[in-house]
């Protein structure tokens, strides 16, 4: 299953909303997370269930979608979001997969 | 608290073998299935292998089967990968990652997951 995100590089404001896609090229049902990684640091789960936020995720960040089309909220970008997003599968494997990511930098 | 810790990656010439450690606290190790992720630097993630809590089933990325090993000593709360036949093209950071299903949760092997819990990661660079 290949994952594919849009836009590869997203400019917000803090205090903005920051809005990011995900697209399966097939069904994945609900099965779909996401990671949020800063440079140099490893992936941290940010949610899961396709809208399940992992422990200690502040409520900013909100997931939402089903089968292939998937969207990841941050409502108020904080400095401390900036940093590269990715999804992934875990409805089929193997293999799990992962989207290409979309960077969220400072406007 | 969950960790993980990665260890053994380097420099080494293809062809080559390496074994990557991931050494693991904060949770019952031997309940719980592990992965191995990779990222090339600057570029996106590839999962490349998983085993069972117990060791017993093993899945690995196609880029990989027949040259890669996954395995884990559960009275060592560690993790391995041992890396034959190296190529360029696998030089990547290397992170282990946890399953988030315990085995008496009703983990399912056959059925994919996300990873709750990543180490640090450790960089392999395959170079002549």
């Amino acid at each position: 299953i290949v994952m594919t995100q849009s836009p590869a590089t997203l400019s917000v404001s803090p205090g903005e909303r920051a809005t990011l896609s995900c697209r399966a090229s097939q069904s994945v049902s609900s099965n779909l997370a996401w990671y949020q990684q800063k440079p140099g640091q490893a992936p941290r789960l940010l949610i899961y269930g396709a809208s399940t936020r992992a422990t200690g995720i502040p409520a900013r960040f909100s997931g939402s979608g089903s089968g292939t089309e998937f969207t990841l909220t941050i409502s108020s970008l904080q400095s401390e979001d900036f940093a590269v997003y990715y999804c992934q599968q875990y409805n089929n494997w193997p293999p799990v997969t992962f989207g290409g990511g979309t960077k969220v930098e400072i406007k | 608290q969950v960790q993980l810790v990665e260890s053994g990656g380097g420099v080494v010439q293809p062809g080559r073998s390496l074994r990557l450690s991931c050494t693991a606290s904060g949770f019952i190790f031997s309940n719980y299935g592990m992965h191995w992720v990779r990222q090339a630097p600057g570029k996106g993630l590839e999962w490349v292998a998983v085993i069972s809590y117990d060791g017993s089933n093993k899945y690995y990325a196609d880029s990989v089967k027949g040259r890669f090993t996954i395995s884990k000593d559960n009275s060592m709360n560690t993790l391995y990968l041992q890396m034959n036949s190296l190529r360029a093209e696998d030089t990547d950071v290397y992170y282990c990652a946890k399953d988030p299903r315990s085995a008496r949760d009703g983990y399912n092997f056959y059925r994919p997951y996300y990873f709750d819990y990543w180490g640090q990661g450790t960089l392999v660079t395959v170079s002549s």
